[in-house]
């Protein structure tokens, strides 16, 4: 597929459980996004760091913490989650974060909240 | 702000028939636009984007969209539908400001044989 791998590739929680979602490009970029895909919506933009700064936060709730330590990994880490959480997390990274550049993503992560 | 809209949530043809699939948008200034493709539990792929050069913008596996300007479109085309193009497809627009893509509530192409 694609230069960005994501872990794990299925994943289901219970509403107390914390878990973590893992994304890692092979790209060489500076820019990593954190993108939702809920069922009959379109994708939404929760976050985008930029050379490991985040640049955007897309009002997304507290329960959703995104960590990048360097320009190749970003975590989303996941905690008290609800049902309606339940979706298709990509990640997706570019060069930079600038407009017209290609964003190439990974397979997603699928979560199932119980 | 930017806006796209997918004007066929689901478009069915024959195997070796045309594809159309359309997508309107919205922004305030000379867009970037894209086409991307998802298959059934894959992530997105690229198929094709317009960043202000030529209006006719050709991607792979024989799809091209046509940048018009005056109607405000960028619908995706190919000659001849393959089994294997069957997935859903997203047009998208990116913002001005840094790389925020806006994403079309997709397509579903169903091909039949």
């Amino acid at each position: 597929e694609t230069g960005v791998t994501q872990t794990p590739r299925h994943l289901v929680m219970g509403m107390t459980n914390k878990k973590s979602l893992k994304c890692e490009q092979h790209l060489g970029h500076n820019a990593m996004y954190w993108y939702k895909q809920s069922a009959k919506k379109p994708l939404e933009l929760m976050f985008v760091y930029n050379f490991k700064e985040q640049t955007e936060n897309n009002s997304v709730p507290s329960r959703f913490s995104p960590e990048c330590p360097n320009s190749s990994h970003l975590f989303l880490h996941l905690h008290t989650l609800q049902p309606e959480d339940s979706a298709l997390y990509l990640c997706a990274s570019s060069p930079q974060d600038r407009n017209q550049e290609t964003q190439y993503f990974g397979p997603g992560t699928r979560l199932l909240v119980l | 702000a930017q806006s796209v809209t997918q004007l066929d949530s689901h478009v069915s043809v024959s195997e070796g028939t045309p594809v159309l699939l359309r997508c309107n948008y919205s922004s305030s200034y000379s867009p970037s636009l894209f086409w991307y493709v998802q298959h059934p539990n894959k992530g997105l792929q690229l198929l094709l984007k317009y960043t202000s050069a030529a209006t006719l913008v050709k991607g792979i596996n024989g799809f091209e969209a046509e940048f018009k300007k005056s109607e405000t479109s960028f619908h995706l085309t190919k000659p001849s539908a393959h089994m294997s193009d069957a997935a859903e497809y997203f047009c998208v627009v990116s913002d001005m400001n840094g790389n925020k893509l806006v994403f079309g509530a997709g397509t579903i192409l169903r091909v039949k044989s």
